[in-house]
């Protein structure tokens, strides 16, 4: 059965701390990981990966892939109250291509 | 634009009663996606269309039902509902699907079902 495991599930933070989500994953056929964040509505699309090593890079966030330790963090770097929200690790394996498999996510507070 | 939209945003209904939430794309995406999301819990996926054929479905009970009358538009359709089918559901589209290629999945805003 596949597998995305995220950690830790929540975190509270100070604004301007630097904070690293975690996911691991353990799945048949990978084909790509994705980082959605999730604040009260949809989850809103940040990162995939597909390739080991390559950072993705977005204003404060970036991301990674080891596929060799199957596993992805996301930094974020100078938090801001606005990155509070909930952070989705979600896996695309399988020959179908189509079925998202989602860690439980991490939910991250960060303070004034 | 990556915008998927969603209707209706709230919606409350009884065990007996029929209903349908819609969603909308204009992105060209060939592939759409329902989800359902219950509180404090990742998304699970329920339906996937690709080029508006029903491609999977994730042994979903009879009571909801799927429709995709075209390429932009997909339908979930509601009967019978139990109160624990209350959820957010989601509605999501990529470019495509399949073993053609891997495209990031876009969420609308979600329907905030409740049965009662």
């Amino acid at each position: 059965e596949d597998k995305v495991v995220q950690s830790p599930l929540s975190l509270v933070v100070h604004e301007g701390d630097t904070v690293t989500l975690n996911c691991s994953y353990e799945v048949t056929n990978f084909r790509s990981l994705l980082w959605y964040k999730q604040e009260k509505k949809a989850p809103t699309f940040l990162f995939m990966l597909t390739s080991s090593g390559i950072e993705k890079k977005s204003g404060r966030l970036s991301s990674i892939l080891d596929k060799k330790e199957l596993f992805s963090i996301l930094n974020i770097t100078a938090t801001q109250t606005g990155d509070s929200a909930i952070y989705l690790c979600a896996v695309e394996a399988g020959n179908s291509g189509y079925a998202l498999n989602f860690g439980k996510g991490t939910s991250l507070l960060v303070t004034p | 634009d990556t915008e998927v939209t969603q209707t209706p945003k709230h919606l409350v209904m009884g065990m007996t009663n029929k209903k349908s939430l819609k969603c909308e794309q204009h992105m060209g995406h060939r592939a759409m996606y329902w989800y359902k999301q219950k509180a404090k819990k990742p998304p699970e996926l329920m339906f996937v269309y690709s080029y508006e054929k029903l491609s999977i479905n994730e042994s979903v009970p009879s009571r909801f039902s799927p429709e995709c009358p075209n390429s932009s538009l997909l339908n979930l359709h509601l009967h019978a509902l139990q109160p624990e089918d209350s959820a957010l559901y989601l509605c999501a589209s990529s470019q495509e699907g399949g073993t053609g290629g891997t495209y990031e999945q876009y969420f609308g805003p979600g329907t905030r079902l409740t049965v009662t």
